[in-house]
């Protein structure tokens, strides 16, 4: 089974604080995505990656930055937390037409 | 630019019942891809069912069905003899070229015993 796995669940962050959020994947996927999961709005796409140290902007990169050091690996960074990211960030890595989601992390900024 | 529309926030039906969740989208494109995706509570988004545009034939998967109607950009999920475990957000979402996934609101089932 494809496995995603996302750093923290829950997470509580100061407004101002910069924050990494981890996601790790185990099936040698080239593609990897962050959205962000709001009530009514769907998921929305942040950033993407197609391999090692490239990466794209998504529909809402403001606020964000990503890295992709090592190809299992891609990472969320908020530079300078604010309270409107609070949300819900998923991780997803694929190849061809599929997509496979980590479990979510569900980041409070107060 | 892609869009994936769900009209329905909220639906409930009693096991053992059909319900058809709905889904419009707009794209400009001849070959593309429509999913229907399920996040069952506090769990992880998994894929339901897959359609691809150039396939007429509606895809099935056990009691999921699609009715993929390419004309009308329509792309409703039905689930047959509904379960406990069919209680979970649904979203409709689209794929072309580049790979990036375009997501609807989302539907919340709740299935009642």
């Amino acid at each position: 089974d494809v496995k995603v796995t996302q750093s923290s669940r829950y997470l509580v962050k100061r407004t101002g604080e910069k924050v990494f959020l981890e996601c790790v994947q185990d099936m040698d996927h080239e593609n990897m995505f962050w959205y962000r999961q709001d009530p009514g709005l769907g998921l929305r796409l942040i950033y993407f990656s197609y391999d090692v140290k490239m990466k794209e902007k998504g529909d809402i990169p403001e606020g964000y930055s990503v890295s992709r050091e090592k190809k299992e690996r891609f990472s969320l960074i908020l530079e300078s937390a604010s309270t409107n990211q609070t949300s819900m960030y998923l991780c997803a890595s694929g190849q061809q037409y599929e997509q496979y989601f980590g479990p979510g992390t569900r980041l409070t900024v107060t | 630019a892609q869009t994936v529309t769900q009209s329905q926030p909220e639906m409930s039906v009693q096991e053992a019942e059909t319900v058809t969740l709905s889904c419009t989208y707009d794209t400009s494109e001849n070959n593309y891809y429509l999913f229907w995706y399920k996040q069952p509570p506090s769990r992880q988004m998994i894929l339901v069912i897959r359609q691809e545009a150039y396939k007429q034939q509606n895809a099935t998967e056990n009691r999921f069905s699609v009715n993929f109607q390419k004309a009308a950009k329509s792309f409703s999920l039905k689930i047959s003899d509904s379960q406990l475990g069919d209680t979970a957000m649904y979203f409709c979402a689209s794929i072309q070229g580049a790979q990036k996934l375009v997501f609807g609101q989302g539907t919340r089932l709740t299935i009642n015993p």
